[in-house]
């Protein structure tokens, strides 16, 4: 068990949606990221917050954003969905600077 | 742009043999960190082992161990006396200092058959 908590664990839904994906961080672990693995692109990191503010933005789509609230959990949202959006979606914490990242067991996300 | 690649798709080891993954990577960076994911079917991310680019001595945890030759940007796993527990998808993974986002290869499936 890594300590990071993702939820859901599956998600199903249709086109033109949107969902809310959520993610508590280790104890103590300021950082958060959120990462896309699909079948075609790989693992790509989508955005990072620390401490309740955004570090760095990687390959995220204008229709997805994110946050990170004083408690440090985060939401992934994901609006006007298309099938091309189906994807596991992890989320990863650490506690500082240079230490690994640890991840939580992913969001499995499926659009009909 | 750092970028990682990992040559070997699929690979397949008999249990208890000795097998090698690859993966280079291009970077401009000095110091940096290297990384180990597996990835087994129940779709975790587990780290398996980590290497710091300023240390010359190779990373090992039990049967795992890398090879790491900065000048060549060469980052090998061996996995030796191989489990069928090892079977996963393995990610070579690269890390900036200063808490920045992984960057991944594309990942080599390794299957140990019995």
């Amino acid at each position: 068990d890594s300590g990071v908590t993702q939820t859901p664990k599956h998600l199903i839904t249709a086109t033109g949606q949107r969902v809310t994906l959520r993610c508590s961080p280790r104890s103590g672990d300021l950082s958060v990221y959120w990462y896309q693995q699909s079948l075609d692109q790989g693992l790509q990191f989508l955005i990072q917050y620390y401490n309740g503010e955004e570090r760095a933005k990687g390959n995220i789509l204008e229709r997805f954003s994110a946050q990170q609230f004083p408690d440090l959990h985060s939401e992934l949202n994901l609006s006007s969905l298309e099938l091309g959006d189906s994807a596991l979606y992890f989320c990863a914490s650490s506690v500082d600077s240079n230490q690994p990242q640890h991840f939580g067991d992913g969001t499995r996300l499926s659009i009909l | 742009a750092q970028t990682v690649t990992q040559s070997q798709p699929e690979m397949s080891v008999q249990e208890a043999e000795t097998v090698t993954l690859s993966c280079t990577y291009d970077t401009s960076e000095s110091n940096y960190y290297l990384f180990w994911y597996k990835q087994p079917p129940s779709r975790q991310m587990i780290l398996v082992i980590r290497q710091e680019a300023y240390k010359q001595q190779n990373a090992t945890e039990n049967r795992f161990s890398v090879n790491f030759q900065k000048a060549a940007k060469s980052f090998s796993l061996k996995i030796s006396d191989s489990q069928l527990g090892d079977t996963a998808m393995y990610f070579c993974a690269f890390m900036k200092l200063g808490n920045t986002p992984l960057v991944f290869g594309k990942g080599t499936r390794l299957s140990v058959i019995a």
